[in-house]
This record gives structure tokens, sequence and C-alpha cells, in this order.
């Protein structure tokens, strides 16, 4: 059975400070990887899909890494800023399906 | 594209009252799911539908629950009878021919 850790559960930096968020996944044998932010009281919003051919994809001050053979992705943002404050999930389909796997998310402050 | 639309977006209801959730697909998409998140377990699929078709509803977690998806564009989640332990944030998501899945702003659903 699938399980998907993310840790730290919460997270505050200053803002300008680069950071790392971890995801970890028990099998290995996954189909891709998606990350996504959530803001409070709102929808959920993909910020990056990473194929399981695929190490890693960028977007803006997002990058997103991805390894398999360890069941471990990180998503890495550069210069964060206020407007980054959300908690991020990581989520993993199940099978070859659409069924995604989500873990329990990081809650990001980044103080201005 | 307005995005996968999702009404209401709060509900407040009694116990043993009827409630239907709504949810408008984005155009194009075949795939739509039902997800229910809450504190205690997080994001947990509930159902997906693929071309109309219900494909896995495993995660439906009673009897109590229903979904339908008439046609592309439309779908519903019912709770009949609803319980306070209903009370979620239940989320609608679509996707097209890609795994990328898209959500909407979610409804917020209390049961007194």
């Amino acid at each position: 059975k699938q399980e998907v850790t993310q840790i730290p559960a919460a997270l505050s930096v200053p803002e300008g400070e680069n950071l790392v968020l971890n995801c970890s996944f028990t099998d290995s044998a996954i189909y891709n990887l998606q990350w996504f932010r959530q803001d409070p009281g709102k929808g959920l919003t993909s910020l990056l899909l990473i194929q399981s051919s695929q190490r890693e994809q960028t977007s803006g001050r997002l990058n997103a890494s991805l390894d398999k053979s360890s069941g471990r992705s990180t998503l890495y943002i550069a210069a964060s800023q206020p407007g980054d404050s959300a908690t991020y999930l990581c989520a993993v389909p199940m099978d070859s399906s659409y069924k995604l796997i989500f873990g329990s998310g990081t809650r990001l402050l980044v103080r201005p | 594209d307005a995005g996968v639309i999702q009404s209401p977006r709060h509900e407040v209801t009694e116990m043993g009252q009827e409630v239907t959730l709504r949810c408008k697909p984005i155009s194009g998409h075949n795939s739509l799911f039902w997800y229910r998140q809450t504190m205690m377990r997080g994001l947990e699929l509930l159902i997906y539908f693929n071309n109309n078709v219900p494909i896995d509803d495993s995660g439906m977690p009673e009897d109590r629950f229903s979904a339908k998806m008439p046609n592309a564009s439309f779908s519903t989640l019912k709770i009949q009878p609803s319980e306070p332990r209903d009370s979620a944030v239940y989320f609608c998501a679509s996707a097209g021919t890609g795994v990328e899945q898209y959500f909407g702003p979610g409804t917020r659903l209390t049961v007194t």
C-alpha cells in the first residue's frame, strides 16, 4: 500500500531564504509525482508534475526533483517571499490510475 | 477557461438532511474526481469517473454517499442523511488526456 509522508509538517523562514520541502513514498513504482499548493480556505493549485522518467522540473523559483529509487522528492523554493506562505502537498498516483495518494502537507510561513 | 466550478461554496445543514454538492469540470476533460479533506484524515479520494462512468468508488465511506455524472459537464455528490462527522471540505477535480488534476475551490460542509 502506497504511503506518502511529508516532513516537516510546518516550517517558518524569513523572507529571502531558500528552502526545501520533502516528500517520501513507500512504493517506488510510481508513474509521476505532483506538487500542489493550497492557500487557506482555497482549493489546490498544481505547481509541478514530474514524470517517472524525469529527474526534475522547474517553474520560476520552484524546482522539484524526483529520486524514485530512494522514494523521495524535494521541492526547492528559491528566494522565498511572504506570498509563498501556504500548505504544500505532494501526491502520487496509485498504480497507473489517476487515483492520487496525498501526503499530509507542509505548512509554510515566510515572515516579512 | 473558468476552471473547475463547485457549488455551493459553503453549506450548513442539520443532521439528517440531504446535501447535494455540485461540480462542473473543465470543458474537454474526461476524468472527474471527488475528494474529501479533513484535519484528521487529510485529502481522500471518494470516487473517480472516466467518460461519465464511475470507475472506482472504493473511497465512498458509506451508502449514505452517492455520486452521479449524468453528462460530461456536470456531477453531483449527495449525502443522505447527513451526519456531523460528514463535516469537511469536499473538492472536485478534473483531468484531461494528461495526468495532471485541476481542483475546484471546494465546498465547505458543516453538519450540525
